[in-house]
């Protein structure tokens, strides 16, 4: 079993929709819960940054920890074209000094059609 | 200001051959890391340096592969005798530094390595 498990898809929503994305994990030191978003033949850029447990919002983002479950969600509302992309989720554990190792998902394809 | 970038975007090579592929940080990000992206495997962690020296190398896949961080700035990963299953997008990211949470990693463009 991989430490975090990401279904590749692919999603396709039509523009306005709400898109739930998610990942399990079986790793209990992870502290550290990131989203990030890759366009194609691009570098991933961080979306959300999330510690420990609980919800955050930014904007049309919002990322929810339940570490009690080891489950992650990001949801995007009212989606548009531009958020058309790969979406990995990442995580790294908190203190004992391997909080800069990620370990990512693999990875959600998304398309929002016009 | 510039972000992280690396060269070459693109490198074919002949299974055999050595590669060298660089990376320039972020000014001033004193961590930075290199992770491969494979076909259906996601970004898999490959080495961490603080300043130039390396405290964790574990996820380098074999001794083909090294990495060296001069000036605490520019990095450089190597892979000598390159295999097919080689082929994969290099990338490297930056962080300011690496403290007690987790730093925010600012990824570069990455480097398509095919091996023939």
């Amino acid at each position: 079993q991989k430490e975090v498990e990401q279904d590749p898809g692919p999603l396709s929503v039509p523009e306005g929709a709400i898109v739930s994305l998610n990942c399990t994990y079986s790793n209990s030191a992870f502290q550290y819960f990131m989203w990030y978003r890759q366009y194609s033949r691009k570098g991933p850029e961080l979306l959300m940054y999330t510690y420990s447990s609980g919800n955050k919002e930014d904007g049309r983002f919002t990322a929810q920890v339940d570490k009690s479950s080891k489950y992650i969600s990001l949801f995007i509302r009212d989606s548009q074209p531009s958020d058309s992309a790969t979406y990995l989720c990442a995580m790294s554990a908190g203190s004992g000094g391997s909080n800069y190792k990620l370990t990512f998902g693999k990875g959600t394809l998304l398309t929002v059609n016009p | 200001g510039a972000g992280v970038s690396q060269s070459p975007s693109n490198k074919v090579t002949e299974k055999g051959k050595d590669v060298e592929l660089r990376c320039d940080p972020i000014s001033g990000h004193t961590a930075l890391y290199w992770y491969r992206q494979s076909l259906g495997q996601g970004l898999e962690f490959l080495i961490y340096f603080q300043g130039n020296s390396a405290p964790d190398k574990s996820g380098l896949p074999s001794d083909r592969f090294s990495a060296e961080r001069t000036g605490g700035s520019v990095s450089t990963l190597t892979i000598q005798r390159t295999q097919q299953e080689d082929s994969a997008v290099y990338l490297c990211a930056s962080s300011l530094v690496s403290r007690g949470g987790a730093d925010t990693q600012y990824f570069g463009p990455g480097t398509r390595l095919t091996v023939l």
